[in-house]
C-alpha cells in the first residue's frame, strides 16, 4: 500500500506567518490527493481534493499545489482557527491511506 | 445539510463482534454517493476501512477485510459495519463519512469511541 509521511511533524508558527505543509507519497498517486484538518474532540474536515481543489466553505487562505508524488499545503496567513492537525490522503491506488498529521501549533 | 451520526456500543469484548451504525440526515442514501467508516486510533493513525455504493457494492481495505462487512438500510437511511473477533488493536474513534468516487470524503459524523476490553 502506498505510505504518506508529511513533514514536518510539528510546525511552531504564530498569526498571520504562513504556513508550509509537505506530503510524499512512496509512488506516484497522479492528483489523487486529499488534505484534512482535525481539531481536538471533532472530526478531521475535508479542506482539499484532487491535490489543489478547494472544498466547499473553504477560505482561500488555503491551497494546495503538486502531483505524483510531492504534495504541498500552503495556509498564506495563519488565523487563529488554523491551528490543528493536518492530514493528507491519497485515493489514487487502493487501499486509499493517510499520512501521520502535521501538527500547526501557537509559536 | 448532509449530517451522519454513529452509534454502537462504547466497549466491546476481545473476540466478540463489534456492530456501528451510521444514521444520515439530510440525503438519502439511495440517492447516490458512497458511504463509508474511517478510524483513528493512537497507535495507526487514519485508516480506511470500507467503502459501500448506494446500489450495494462494497469495498474492503485488504487488511480487515476478513472480519468486516458493511450493509446498507434504505429504508432507514442508515449503514452499518460488523467487525469480528475483536483485539485489542481495534480500539479507536470510529468514523462514518459521505465520500466521492474517487475516494476522499467530505462529511463526517462526530465519531464514536469503541474500546476493546474483557
Amino acid at each position: 500500500e502506498i505510505v504518506l509521511t508529511q513533514s514536518p511533524g510539528t510546525l511552531s508558527l504564530s498569526p498571520g506567518e504562513r504556513a508550509t505543509l509537505s506530503c510524499r507519497a512512496s509512488q506516484s498517486v497522479s492528483s489523487y490527493l486529499a488534505w484534512y484538518k482535525q481539531k481536538p474532540g471533532q472530526a478531521p474536515r475535508l479542506l482539499i481534493y484532487g491535490a489543489s481543489s478547494r472544498a466547499t466553505g473553504i477560505p482561500p487562505r488555503f491551497s494546495g499545489s503538486g502531483s505524483g508524488t510531492d504534495f504541498t499545503l500552503t495556509i498564506s496567513r495563519l488565523e487563529p482557527e488554523d491551528f490543528a492537525v493536518y492530514y493528507c490522503q491519497q485515493y489514487g491506488i487502493s487501499p486509499r491511506t493517510f499520512g501521520q498529521g502535521t501538527k500547526v501549533e501557537f509559536k | 445539510q448532509v449530517q451522519l451520526q454513529e452509534s454502537g456500543p462504547g466497549v466491546v469484548k476481545p473476540s466478540e463482534t463489534l456492530s456501528l451504525t451510521c444514521s444520515v440526515s439530510g440525503y438519502s442514501i439511495s440517492s447516490g454517493y458512497f458511504w463509508g467508516w474511517i478510524r483513528q486510533s493512537p497507535g495507526k493513525g487514519l485508516e480506511w476501512i470500507a467503502t459501500l455504493y448506494h446500489s450495494g457494492s462494497t469495498n474492503y481495505s485488504p487488511s480487515l477485510k476478513s472480519r468486516v462487512t458493511i450493509s446498507l438500510d434504505t429504508s432507514r437511511n442508515q449503514f452499518s459495519l460488523e467487525m469480528k473477533s475483536v483485539t485489542a488493536a481495534d480500539t479507536g474513534v470510529y468514523y462514518c463519512a459521505r465520500e466521492w468516487a474517487g475516494g476522499y470524503s467530505d462529511f463526517w459524523g462526530q465519531g464514536t469511541l469503541v474500546t476493546v476490553s474483557s
